[in-house]
């Protein structure tokens, strides 16, 4: 059974610190990985997504990769009262695959 | 800028009853999928769908689901003979085309299902 696994959280931090959310996947032959992020009652809302090893920035935004380690992580600078949601992460194997998606971490950002 | 939209916004139904969710993926778009998501549980893959058939399903897509693209527009979910567990949100999701950077799919708002 391939699986994405998150922590469910809650992970609470103060209005503008960095926040930090991981993600491990058993699947080697994913290829892409991405972040949704999901109010509760709505559908799931694309940040980013990244295929290559490395870090990939997007304003407050990065999302790290390293396949090696088949972890996913997505940095959330200058967190704002707005980011509290559930952030899911999803992988595939590229092409025109299902995305896999985690149980999602809940971020609750105080003021 | 395009969205993905999906009709009715909530749908409650008897068991044993049919529904129909309807989709309207973004224009261009040439993958389309349905997924679910039971409160408070993981969101699912239930089917994926090119070229006017079936990519490749779930084992939760059983013979109880059928899918169509009618016409140009609409992709269709139809769930024959409703049970309560099948009580979930529905979302459809589109994507453009295939190839790193372009493989990203978009959901719509979702369709809230309650079976009695």
């Amino acid at each position: 059974q391939k699986e994405v696994e998150q922590n469910s959280g809650p992970l609470s931090v103060p209005e503008g610190a960095i926040a930090s959310l991981n993600c491990t996947y058993s699947d080697r032959g994913s290829q892409s990985f991405f972040w949704y992020r999901q109010y509760s009652g709505k559908s799931p809302e694309l940040i980013m997504f990244i295929y290559s090893n490395g870090d990939k920035e997007d304003g407050r935004f990065t999302a790290q990769l390293n396949k090696a380690s088949q972890y996913v992580s997505l940095l959330i600078r200058d967190s704002q009262p707005s980011d509290s949601a559930t952030y899911l992460c999803a992988a595939n194997r590229g092409g025109y695959n299902k995305l896999i998606f985690g149980a999602g971490t809940r971020l609750a950002v105080h003021p | 800028e395009p969205e993905v939209t999906q009709t009715p916004s909530h749908q409650v139904t008897q068991m044993g009853q049919e529904v129909i969710l309807r989709c309207v993926p973004i224009s261009n778009h040439l993958y389309f999928y349905w997924y679910r998501q039971i409160l408070g549980q993981k969101v699912e893959f239930l089917v994926s769908f090119y070229n006017n058939e079936i990519s490749e399903k779930s084992e939760i897509f059983d013979d109880q689901f059928s899918v169509e693209r009618p016409d140009g527009s609409n992709f269709t979910l139809k769930i024959r003979s409703t049970k309560l567990e099948d009580s979930a949100m529905y979302f459809c999701a589109s994507q453009p085309t295939f190839g790193q950077g372009q493989e990203t799919q978009y959901f719509g708002p979702g369709t809230r299902l309650l079976v009695l």
